[in-house]
C-alpha cells in the first residue's frame, strides 16, 4: 500500500460543477495535509492545507479531512477551464512531504 | 516577489557528460528539496537540506548522483556520468515548515 493514494483519474467535469478530488494517507500520525495543483509543464503550487478534521474553505476550494478514515479530499467548487491541471495531495512526515501520484482534472467549457 | 530560482531551465546533453543544476531558494527559508519528475514515476525525492545539512539522500542513486549546499542562498544537484534514464524534469523547493515552494524546474535530456 502507498503511503498516499490518490484517484489516478483523469477526472473531467463540465465548467460550473463541482470536481471532487480525493486522497487517503497510511501514517496516523500525520498532522497536517496539503494540496499542490500542477498545470501541464509547470511548477507544483501549494493551494491550500488542513491541519484539523472538518472543512476549511478559501473562494472556491474546500479542503476536507478527516483523521479517523484517514482521508483528505479537495472540492472545487464552480469549476473553470483554468482548474484543469493535475492535482497533488502531500503528507508531511519528519521534515520531508510524501506525494501522491496526482489527479489530472479537466474542465471542460 | 520571492520565489525559488533554478538554473538552467533546459538542458540537453548526451551520455556520460556531468550535468550540474543549480537551486537559489527563497530568502530565509531553511529547508531545501530536490525532487524528480517523470510521466513514469510521478515526483521522486532525491535528497532534502536543513539549516545546509544534509538530512536524507536516500532517494539518489549515490553513485552518479550528488548534492550540495555550499551556503544557504545555493544548492546543486550533479550527475556524473548522466545516463539517458536520468532525462527528467528536476525540481527544487524551499520551505520553512511542511509548507514547499517550487521552482520551475530544470528539464533533461540525456542522449
Amino acid at each position: 500500500q502507498k503511503e498516499v493514494e490518490q484517484n489516478s483519474g483523469p477526472l473531467s467535469v463540465p465548467e460550473g460543477a463541482i470536481a471532487s478530488l480525493n486522497c487517503t494517507y497510511s501514517d496516523r500520525v500525520s498532522q497536517s495535509f496539503f494540496w499542490y495543483r500542477q498545470y501541464s509543464g509547470k511548477s507544483p503550487e501549494l493551494i491550500m492545507s488542513i491541519y484539523s478534521n472538518g472543512d476549511k474553505e478559501d473562494g472556491r476550494f474546500t479542503a476536507q479531512l478527516n483523521k479517523a478514515s484517514q482521508y483528505v479530499s479537495l472540492l472545487i467548487r464552480d469549476s473553470q477551464p483554468s482548474d484543469s491541471a493535475t492535482y497533488l495531495c502531500a503528507v508531511p512526515n519528519a521534515g520531508k512531504s510524501t506525494f501522491g501520484d496526482g489527479t489530472t482534472l479537466t474542465v471542460k467549457p | 516577489d520571492a520565489r525559488v530560482t533554478q538554473t538552467p531551465r533546459h538542458k540537453v546533453t548526451e551520455m556520460g557528460q556531468e550535468v550540474t543544476m543549480r537551486c537559489q531558494p527563497i530568502l530565509g527559508h531553511n529547508t531545501v528539496f530536490w525532487y524528480r519528475q517523470t510521466m513514469m514515476q510521478g515526483l521522486e525525492l532525491l535528497a532534502y537540506f536543513r539549516n545546509r545539512a544534509p538530512l536524507d539522500d536516500s532517494g539518489m542513486p549515490k553513485d552518479r548522483f550528488s548534492a550540495e549546499m555550499p551556503d544557504a542562498t545555493l544548492a546543486t544537484l550533479k550527475i556524473q556520468p548522466s545516463e539517458p534514464r536520468d532525462s527528467a524534469v528536476y525540481f527544487c523547493a524551499s520551505g520553512l515548515s511542511d509548507e514547499q515552494f517550487f521552482g520551475p524546474g530544470t528539464r533533461l535530456t540525456v542522449l
